[in-house]
Parts: C-alpha cells; sequence; structure tokens
C-alpha cells in the first residue's frame, strides 16, 4: 500500500451538479497530482499541487478546479458535471523537489459516475 | 507531441510463459519512465523506474524492464508469468526538463493469463 487515501470510493451524481473529491497524501509527500482515467483509457493529467500552489495543468476546462491544504491534503472540485465526466479520479503524491527523480504514487481512486 | 505509446491492447499469456509488453515514447530528450500494474478497480501500482544509469531495470514482482534510446523504447518482461499477473499494465512517462510528476500514460495493455 502507498499510504494515499482518497474519499469516498464511489459517487454518483446527475448532469449539472458539484463533486469534491479528496485525497489525503502519503506522509512526507508536499506534492499532488490528479489524474482522470476514463473507462478502457489510460489516465489522463488534469493538475498539479505543490506546497498549496498550482503547478501545472493538463488539457482541462476550468470547471475543474482543484486545493491543497497545509497538510497537503488535497481536494478536487468540478462544477457543472458531464456525462462524460463519469470516470475513475486518481490522486497521487510525490515527496517534492526541483524535479530529479520523483516518482509518484496513486491512491485507490473515487468511482464517479455521472446520470 | 510528447506521448507514449503502448502497441497492444490485449494479450494472452499462458501461466508460467513469458511475458513481453511494448511500449514506445516520444520525447525531445530522455524521459522519466514508468511501469504501473492496475488491478479491477484498483489504483496503480509502481512496478519500476527509470530515470538514468542502467538500462535494465529490475522492479517488483519479478519484472524487469530495458530501456533502449535508440528504439525509443521500454518493454516491460516478466520470465515466468504467474495467474496473479492479470491485470492492466501501463507505461508511463514524465519529461526530466519539466513537469516533473506530470505523467503522460499510454492507453494500457490487458494481460489474461490462461492456466
Amino acid at each position: 500500500e502507498t499510504g494515499v487515501t482518497q474519499s469516498p470510493t464511489h459517487l454518483i451524481k446527475t448532469r449539472g451538479q458539484q463533486v469534491t473529491l479528496r485525497c489525503s497524501s502519503q506522509s512526507g509527500h508536499n506534492t499532488v497530482s490528479w489524474y482522470q482515467q476514463a473507462l478502457g483509457q489510460g489516465p489522463q493529467f488534469i493538475f498539479q499541487y505543490y506546497r498549496e500552489e498550482e503547478n501545472g495543468r493538463g488539457n482541462f476546462p476550468p470547471r475543474f478546479s482543484g486545493l491543497q491544504f497545509p497538510n497537503y491534503s488535497s481536494e478536487l472540485n468540478v462544477n457543472a458535471l458531464e456525462l462524460d465526466d463519469s470516470a475513475l479520479y486518481l490522486c497521487a503524491s510525490a515527496g517534492g523537489g526541483t524535479g530529479e527523480g520523483e516518482t509518484q504514487y496513486f491512491g485507490p481512486g473515487t468511482r464517479l459516475l455521472v446520470l | 507531441a510528447q506521448s507514449v505509446t503502448q502497441p497492444d491492447i490485449h494479450i494472452t499469456v499462458s501461466e508460467g510463459a513469458s511475458l513481453e509488453l511494448r511500449c514506445n515514447y516520444s520525447y525531445g530528450a530522455t524521459p522519466y519512465l514508468f511501469w504501473y500494474v492496475q488491478s479491477p478497480g484498483q489504483g496503480l501500482q509502481l512496478l519500476l523506474k527509470y530515470f538514468s544509469g542502467d538500462t535494465l531495470v529490475q522492479g517488483i514482482k519479478g519484472f524487469e524492464a530495458e530501456f533502449k534510446r535508440s528504439q525509443s523504447s521500454f518493454n516491460l518482461r516478466k520470465p515466468s508469468v504467474h495467474w496473479s499477473d492479470a491485470a492492466e499494465y501501463f507505461c508511463a512517462g514524465s519529461m526530466t526538463t519539466d513537469s516533473w510528476g506530470k505523467l503522460q500514460f499510454g492507453a494500457g495493455t490487458q494481460v489474461v493469463v490462461t492456466p
């Protein structure tokens, strides 16, 4: 086990609603990344937070937003849910630093279904 | 554009036989490369990683991978497959000069192990 936890494990929402997903990083890690994995596909990078600041963003619209807290836990918020947002959302934490040799450790994911 | 490609969507292998999963990358320079495994409904578990140095990398569960710059490949191998190796395998890369931890994943290879 990696020590990265996510909640909830499953979630069902309807189109247009808003959702918040949570991630608790592995102890000592100050960087968290979020990924979206649609059924049958590889994970797609949403964004990354380093020491509470956004540190890069993938090709996702602004209705995908995030936060990182002083204890390095994180939230992913999605507004105005669309059917295509149905996916497994993965959180990954890493030790932070200047980039040399960082490895990401993934949580079990939150499966979101939008009806 | 930077990318990671896994040419094989699905592989069936007999228990005890050898396994090789292909991964090709397209980056301007040598990326960091990773192999992850995902069991049904689970998050991603890191099998091994390549940053630099020895091109043959040993990982967990008896897996190894070889980095070949001339072929832009990072293939995963296991000499003798066990039934518990049935899962989906993802190759991923990130650029060394930017966006560490912002992984790009291949589409995955589903491995089925037959008795």
